[in-house]
């Protein structure tokens, strides 16, 4: 059973462009939610985080959209660029120890 | 300061074979998590160990697999009598305190393990 849904698959926005990554929970029991961006051939690194009791957190051109009603949160990556092409993931915390991922985006930005 | 650091990088088993995969935590950090990742899938939990301890293993298949930190030395993931279904990436993570809200763990950079 999935517990964190995240779409799309896959997203190919043009440079400058806003890329959206959607995430939906059914556990109101998750109380962190972090996002995690993958290069190729690489391990996972903590993008940006939030709690449910904030609606949004901006960190430079990264923003999470936090709907705390309709469990649902968002990536907002602004002014996109090729660098950020990668696959990103949302997660929440099940317990203190473990986390739950989404299946993940692929992000392709274009010049 | 080296990050978490796994070895070995790639590994090819024969089915029937054990694969043996190593990770070292961040200095300082005497917490460590193993996640799996399928082709094309998020990555799964499998278990939370401390030094000497294993803390949460339910991620874990109850056959074939078992994981270990001990006092000295690092963490090791084994799996018995390989599979082609135990062919993924297998990522360690640590952390200086219990991962939780706003405690970040730290994922090292995988073993990618193929068993023909």
């Amino acid at each position: 059973q999935q517990q964190v849904k995240q779409s799309p698959q896959s997203l190919i926005v043009q440079k400058g462009g806003i890329s959206i990554i959607n995430c939906a929970y059914e556990n109101t029991a998750f109380d962190y939610f972090p996002w995690y961006q993958q290069f190729p051939g690489k391990g996972p690194a903590l993008l940006i985080a939030i709690r449910p009791d904030v609606s949004e957190k901006k960190e430079g051109r990264f923003t999470i959209s936090f709907n705390k009603s309709a469990k649902q949160f968002s990536l907002h990556i602004m002014d996109s660029q090729p660098g950020d092409s990668a696959t990103y993931f949302c997660a929440a915390y099940e317990t203190t120890d473990k986390l739950i991922f989404g299946t993940g985006t692929r992000l392709q930005v274009f010049p | 300061n080296a990050g978490v650091m796994q070895n070995p990088r790639h590994l090819v088993r024969r089915r029937g074979q054990e694969a043996r995969l190593r990770c070292s935590p961040m200095k300082g950090h005497s917490h460590v998590y193993w996640y799996r990742q399928l082709p094309e899938e998020g990555l799964k939990f499998m278990v939370y160990l401390q030094k000497e301890n294993i803390i949460d293993e339910s991620g874990m298949p109850k056959e074939r697999f078992s994981a270990e930190f001990p006092k000295e030395g690092p963490s090791i993931l084994r799996i018995q009598q390989v599979v082609r279904g135990d062919s993924a990436a297998y990522f360690c993570a640590s952390s200086p305190y219990t991962a939780g809200p706003g405690n970040t763990i730290y994922f090292g950079e995988g073993s990618w393990l193929t068993v023909v």
